[in-house]
């Protein structure tokens, strides 16, 4: 059964800082992996998407990085800004024919202050 | 190009009755799931609907259920309410075919308290 874990839990960091959100997960015959934004109360925004093939992907400020051999992946958001403070959350996806299935973390929730 | 629309966007029910939440696929997309996410926590997933078929589920009893209609549209019901199913509902359409990577669009959700 995967299994995926997020740290830290929550996070505080002054406006400007470079900083990076960790997930890693127990089974590494995944499909991609999935990082998405929410604010509190809101859906999910899909932030990056990284195929089982790749390393990494980039997006403006931000760069999800892909380790499928040691079930790693990281979120690095430079240069973070208030607008940045949201629960980002991180979800795998396996093989199969379980289409509209992702197995979610319990997500970071990120604080940036003025 | 529209997205993923969910209704109602809020709801309260009381123990024992029953509610069904609605949810419209994005355009050219053939494939839905749904999830639970209770306060604090992650999605949870639910089940995934394709060619109107139930076509996985995860670790929720059978009064969940669910429909997906031609159009691709579904319905998520839930009998005999209980305390813990309240939470935000979740509905995601993606297009399965072809090699497209199959990435899920999310709605809104659909924000159900149990009193």
């Amino acid at each position: 059964k995967q299994e995926v874990t997020q740290i830290p839990a929550a996070l505080s960091v002054p406006e400007g800082e470079n900083l990076v959100l960790n997930c890693s997960f127990t089974d590494s015959a995944i499909y991609n992996l999935q990082w998405f934004r929410q604010d509190p109360g809101k859906g999910l925004t899909s932030l990056l998407l990284i195929q089982s093939s790749q390393r990494e992907q980039t997006s403006g400020r931000l760069n999800a990085s892909l380790d499928k051999s040691s079930g790693r992946s990281t979120l690095y958001i430079a240069a973070s800004q208030p607008g940045d403070s949201a629960t980002y959350l991180c979800a795998v996806k396996g093989g199969g024919t379980s289409y509209g299935k992702l197995t979610f973390g319990q997500g970071t929730i990120l604080t940036v202050h003025p | 190009e529209t997205g993923v629309t969910q209704s109602p966007t809020h709801l309260i029910k009381t123990r024992g009755q029953q509610v069904t939440l609605r949810c419209s696929s994005q355009s050219g997309h053939n494939t839905v799931s749904w999830y639970q996410q209770a306060l604090g926590q992650g999605p949870q997933f639910i089940f995934q609907y394709y060619r109107e078929e139930e076509n996985g589920r995860g670790n929720f009893p059978p009064r969940f259920s669910g429909l997906q209609f031609p159009n691709y549209s579904s319905e998520l019901n839930v009998n005999a309410l209980e305390l813990d199913d309240s939470a935000l509902y979740l509905c995601a359409s993606s297009f399965v075919g072809g090699s497209g990577a199959n990435v899920l669009t999310f709605g809104a959700g659909s924000r159900l308290t149990v009193l």
